[in-house]
């Protein structure tokens, strides 16, 4: 069936470190795929999407590529902040359900 | 403004008691969902609903009901057949539908944590 693998974390960073968070998927059909970022206490806020194979999403300095060929959705940001720590979920929806990943959980130190 | 409310933002329950939780949107969105997400974990979906009258359970529906009376409201309930109700429960809408335009974003509510006393 349809499934979103993300990497394990917590991942931690220094401020100003690059990020890399990978995800792939499996799913039927060409669907839309998405990152959302959930902040402490809060519900999720979609981060970026893209909607078709080589389509970048971005959005505040997070970026992501839809790659059909390794079925990947990694999300990257050249220079982290503290601000950023948060969790966050890949997902795609591929038949009208919504299938999220587990969550990568981000610390940024100053 | 238009989007989601949940509420209430926290809840407690009793053993054996059942509880509702609330789930509002203004968005004319076809589809919402239920998903209860527990400390350090995912989101596990327990019930969505692709239209008015119509829902289906999700990965971990036993001890839960939804029902979709109108388009705007979700309501979850909680029973006590539910073991281990403490958790956050989040909501979520989207514009979507049969056919090929599914893949529209969600927007989620802010969530209602439940804890059983």
């Amino acid at each position: 069936g349809d499934s979103v693998t993300q990497m394990e974390g917590p991942v931690t960073l220094s401020e100003e470190a690059f990020l890399t968070i990978n995800c792939t998927y499996t799913a039927t059909g060409y669907p839309s795929l998405f990152w959302y970022v959930q902040y402490p206490g809060e519900g999720l806020q979609l981060l970026l999407k893209a909607t078709k194979a080589d389509d970048k999403g971005s959005n505040k300095g997070f970026e992501a590529t839809y790659r059909k060929e390794t079925t990947s959705f990694h999300l990257e940001k050249g220079s982290v902040q503290v601000s950023d720590s948060a969790v966050y979920f890949c997902a795609l929806c591929p038949t009208g359900k919504l299938i999220f990943g587990q969550g990568t959980t981000l610390q940024v130190k100053p | 403004d238009g989007g989601i409310t949940q509420s209430p933002k926290y809840l407690f329950r009793k053993e054996g008691q059942n509880v509702t939780l609330s789930c509002e949107q203004n968005l004319n969105h076809d589809a919402m969902y239920w998903y209860r997400q527990d400390p350090g974990q995912g989101l596990r979906l327990i019930y969505y609903s692709q239209i008015v009258n119509d829902f289906q359970k999700g990965d971990i529906a036993e001890g839960y009901s939804v029902s979709r009376e109108k388009k705007e409201s979700f309501p979850l309930t909680v029973t006590s057949a539910q073991k281990n109700p403490t958790a956050f429960y989040l909501c979520a809408s989207s514009a979507s539908f049969s056919g090929f335009l599914l893949n529209t974003e969600a927007f989620f509510g802010q969530g209602t944590r439940l804890t059983v006393v």
